[in-house]
């Protein structure tokens, strides 16, 4: 079946670390691939997408890159800053519906 | 401006009441969800509905209903069955098809409490 695999967190970083949220998924065909965030309190906002192999999203800093050959889509961002603070969920679309992970939980400290 | 909303941003409810979250869209989309989020946890899909006047339950559809008359609007209802309906409930829409890379849109959520 389909499947997400998120880092566990929570990730607490200084500000300006360097940030990765590893996620690798398991789907059929060849799925769109999503990052949502979500800050406290709020719903879940797009944050980048690709739909095919070796296709780098980006926003906001955030970057992430379509590896076909490891199904992985791992979030970096150069430096995090205080704001960054948010649950963030990996969504592969395999189908209709997306497939989210568990989210990790990020924390940035000043 | 295109949007998704819920409504009510916070809802309580005594034991062994019905209540209804509303949720509407006006993007044009024709799927509809709706997800349970419980405190440090991801998302569980509770029922989704593709088209106007058919839906499908998710992973946790015990104790919940909804309905789709219109294409805009897909409410949910927490039953008196459901025994443990504190939770953060969010809506999402999107377009179907998953070939241009379509994501989904969501809601700013509903927080029911039982009291």
């Amino acid at each position: 079946g389909n499947s997400v695999t998120q880092m566990e967190g929570p990730v607490t970083l200084s500000e300006e670390a360097f940030l990765t949220i590893n996620c690798t998924y398991t789907a059929t065909g060849y799925p769109s691939l999503f990052w949502y965030v979500q800050y406290p309190g709020e719903g879940l906002q797009l944050l980048l997408k690709a739909t095919k192999a070796d296709d780098k999203g980006s926003n906001k800093g955030f970057e992430a890159t379509y590896r076909k050959e490891t199904t992985s889509f791992h979030l970096e961002k150069g430096s995090v800053q205080v704001s960054d603070s948010a649950v963030y969920f990996c969504a592969p679309r395999p189908g209709n519906k997306l497939v989210f992970g568990a989210g990790t939980i990020l924390r940035v400290k000043s | 401006d295109g949007g998704i909303t819920q409504s009510p941003k916070y809802l309580f409810r005594k034991e062994g009441q019905n209540v209804t979250l509303s949720c509407e869209q006006n993007l044009n989309h024709d799927a509809m969800y709706w997800y349970r989020q419980d405190p440090g946890q991801g998302l569980r899909l509770i029922y989704y509905s593709q088209i106007v006047n058919d839906f499908q339950k998710g992973d946790i559809a015990e104790g919940y209903s909804v309905s789709r008359e219109k294409k805009e609007s897909f409410p949910l209802t927490v039953t008196s069955a459901q025994k443990n309906p504190t939770a953060f409930y969010l809506c999402a829409s999107s377009i179907l098809g998953q070939g241009a890379g379509y994501g989904y849109t969501f809601g700013s959520g509903t927080r029911l409490t039982v009291v």
